[in-house]
């Protein structure tokens, strides 16, 4: 069966810190792979997605940015956060475009 | 208008009694829904997807949609207090293809 991993599960930086936050799949070859953000109360906004390699489809322009180094591993990078980052970032997977997304537990930041 | 619409509640329903949720699109060309449930502090979980015109019922969850009209429901038959949580609509947009465009989520309330 597939398993979707991410860390870390909580973080607090500072601003202007930079960011790196990982997402790993197991149990499938070649998924779409998303990032998005929660903010306190919000909806899901759909940052970044990548159906391969190297692939990757920004949605909102901002100071974040995605990588896809390997097949099932997703990173999620600032060089220096903003107050307005903070948030619950979740990464999800599925087989193809009109498939389920299927979500990890989720990274809560907080930028103070 | 938004993409993708719910009331936020709360849906205050009695233990053992019915949960109606309803959510509204804008597009047209939808071609996946989905129903996810999320805790308060952690990720959303899916509980349904529904492609067809129809009803589409797992265990005491029921799904309708009905494209003509632009909207998907979730009834929750024999509410239980472990159903409190957020439900979230999302729409994969099938001119946008990967993307899963999600409503606000309605916040379920069940009362023993």
């Amino acid at each position: 069966s597939q398993t979707i991993h991410q860390w870390p599960a909580t973080l607090v930086q500072p601003v202007g810190s930079p960011l790196s936050l990982e997402c790993t799949v197991e149990g499938t070859s070649n998924p779409n792979l998303y990032w998005y953000r929660q903010a306190a109360g919000r909806g899901l906004q759909l940052l970044f997605y990548s159906v391969g390699i190297g692939q990757i489809s920004s949605e909102v322009p901002q100071n974040l940015s995605a990588s896809r180094p390997q097949d099932r591993q997703f990173i999620l990078s600032s060089k220096k956060l903003l107050l307005s980052d903070s948030g619950f970032y979740l990464c999800a997977w599925s087989l193809g475009p009109q498939e389920t997304q299927y979500f990890g537990p989720g990274t809560r930041l907080l930028v103070l | 208008q938004k993409e993708v619409e719910q009331n936020s509640g709360p849906l205050s329903v009695p233990e053992g009694a019915i949960a109606s949720l309803n959510c509204t699109y804008s597009d047209r060309v939808s071609q996946s829904f989905f129903w996810y449930r999320q805790y308060s502090g952690k990720s959303p979980e899916l509980i349904m997807s529904i492609y067809s015109n129809g009803d589409k019922e797992d265990g005491r969850f029921t799904a309708q949609l009905n494209k003509a009209s632009q909207y998907v429901s979730l009834l929750i038959r024999d509410s239980q207090p472990s159903d409190s949580a957020t439900y979230l609509c999302a729409v994969n947009r099938g001119a946008a293809g990967n993307k899963l465009t999600f409503g606000g989520g309605t916040r379920v309330l069940v009362k023993p």
